[in-house]
């Protein structure tokens, strides 16, 4: 059984791209999660996502962040017009079931963007 | 999630025990005290959670007080590669996992 597989590994984009942070979480996971953690700070809370709807998104930049979790394929988080201060590390981490039931959160390796 | 207090860092002797603080005074009776840890730049990784009793597993071990107002991370014969971020959590009827700062433990040869 696979971990949670998130691509790419490195991106690199200029100010103004878009970035597509892509996450497979593991077999039999419908549940999750993704957080941010900027250079040598803790890891942020971004977005809870159970197929297809969005649970909790408190933690999400008001503006050019979006995310989504088809019933098909990976979750996607989105950042359009990347700027600098979006360069961090995006983890993504899944469960197969809630939190509250006593679940733990099963993560991967990491995203990590690069805005020249 | 209910407040947790963690000293910002420790350091310990690698094949010694490493046993690491999280004070949790405010616990409500049906949260779980949780443990990950991240290894620098990798993603964060579960190790160990308990309700009342204490609990081992490969990993570690934890230890719970009676009054559950604290809890002690062990991790019995700490090698250099044990070198990371510990965070201790509470989740009971949470939706998600709000880290907070965690403890920077360094293994010392």
């Amino acid at each position: 059984n696979a971990g949670v597989m998130q691509n790419p590994r490195h991106l690199v984009r200029r100010r103004g791209q878009e970035a597509r942070l892509r996450c497979s979480p593991m077999k039999g996971h419908s549940h999750v999660y993704w957080y941010r953690q900027l250079p040598e700070e803790g890891l942020k809370f971004m977005v809870y996502l159970q197929k297809e709807n969005i649970i909790d998104e408190s933690g999400m930049p008001k503006e050019r962040f979006s995310a989504e979790f088809p019933k098909e394929g990976p979750s996607i988080l989105r950042i359009q017009q990347v700027v600098r201060g979006d360069s961090a590390a995006y983890f993504c981490a899944s469960s197969p079931y809630p939190l509250k039931t006593n679940e733990k959160l099963f993560f991967g390796s990491g995203t990590q963007l690069s805005v020249l | 999630d209910a407040k947790t207090t963690q000293p910002p860092s420790m350091d310990c002797a690698e094949g010694r025990a490493a046993n690491l603080p999280c004070n949790h005074s405010t616990i409500s009776g049906n949260e779980y005290v949780y443990w990950y840890r991240q290894i620098h730049s990798q993603g964060p990784q579960y190790i160990i959670h308990g309700l009342k009793n204490n609990e081992t597993n490969e990993m570690a071990s934890l230890i719970i007080t009676e009054d559950r107002k604290s809890s002690t991370l062990i991790l019995p014969h700490a090698t250099l590669r044990d070198t990371a971020v510990y965070y201790c959590n509470l989740i009971q009827g949470a939706q998600k996992l709000v880290f907070g700062q965690g403890t920077r433990l360094t293994i010392n040869p």
